[in-house]
């Protein structure tokens, strides 16, 4: 089975904070992708990375920049932290190719931002 | 711009009735579609998904119907569970792009 963890699944820091939400797989995925999941709004893309030292903004990249040293993590970066980016975020990855498209989610952090 | 749209924030359904979730895409480019299940406090979970190739896609009591001309697809669960109980998310793609575009989500409640 595909894991997916992320480094915390509370997080409270204070606005002005850098912060970082670290992600790993450990199915050799090529693909790696940030979310933040707000009531109503769904699922929106923050960041992804298709392989190792490479990314590509979503929807909503403001804000936030990403890292990815090794293949296995993937990790998130706000710069300074503000209120309206206390969210739930979710890190997914999937294999790269043509198939399959479905995408494996960690379990989340939930951050606060006071 | 929402391009995939989930219009019921919710539905409550009886168990052992159907439960019918529904959304609505508006580009159409995209031509693969998944549905993701997610429980509180938890990542979503694929469940099912279905190519523009195919108007119909069956996973045990879980099934997507895609119609390409309504740009509308839909999710059918027989018979609805108590653990059922969910948010349930549509996903749109198109040809081997790695990004998705989720909807807004539905959250089913199966009543006893």
């Amino acid at each position: 089975d595909v894991k997916v963890t992320q480094s915390s699944r509370y997080l409270v820091k204070r606005t002005g904070e850098k912060v970082f939400l670290e992600c790993v797989q450990d199915m050799d995925h090529e693909n790696m992708f940030w979310y933040r999941q707000d009531p109503g709004l769904g699922l929106r893309l923050i960041y992804f990375s298709y392989d190792v030292k490479m990314k590509e903004k979503g929807d909503i990249p403001e804000g936030y920049s990403v890292s990815r040293e090794k293949k296995e993590r993937f990790s998130l970066i706000l710069e300074s932290a503000s209120t309206n980016q206390t969210s739930m975020y979710l890190c997914a990855s999937r294999t790269g190719g043509t198939s399959p498209l479905e995408q494996f989610f960690g379990p989340g952090t939930r951050l606060t931002v006071l | 711009d929402q391009q995939v749209k989930q219009n019921s924030p919710s539905l409550s359904v009886q168990e052992g009735r159907i439960s019918i979730l529904n959304c609505d895409y508006t580009n159409s480019m995209f031509d693969y579609f998944l549905w993701y299940k997610k429980y509180p406090a938890e990542g979503p979970t694929f469940l099912i998904s279905i190519s523009s190739i195919k108007d119909k896609n069956e996973d045990g009591r879980f099934t997507v119907f895609l119609n390409k001309s309504a740009k509308h697809l839909s999710l059918h669960i027989v018979p609805s569970q108590p653990g059922d109980s969910a948010v349930y998310f549509c996903a749109a793609t198109r040809g081997t792009a790695s990004k998705l575009t989720f909807g807004t989500g539905t959250r089913l409640q199966v009543t006893l």
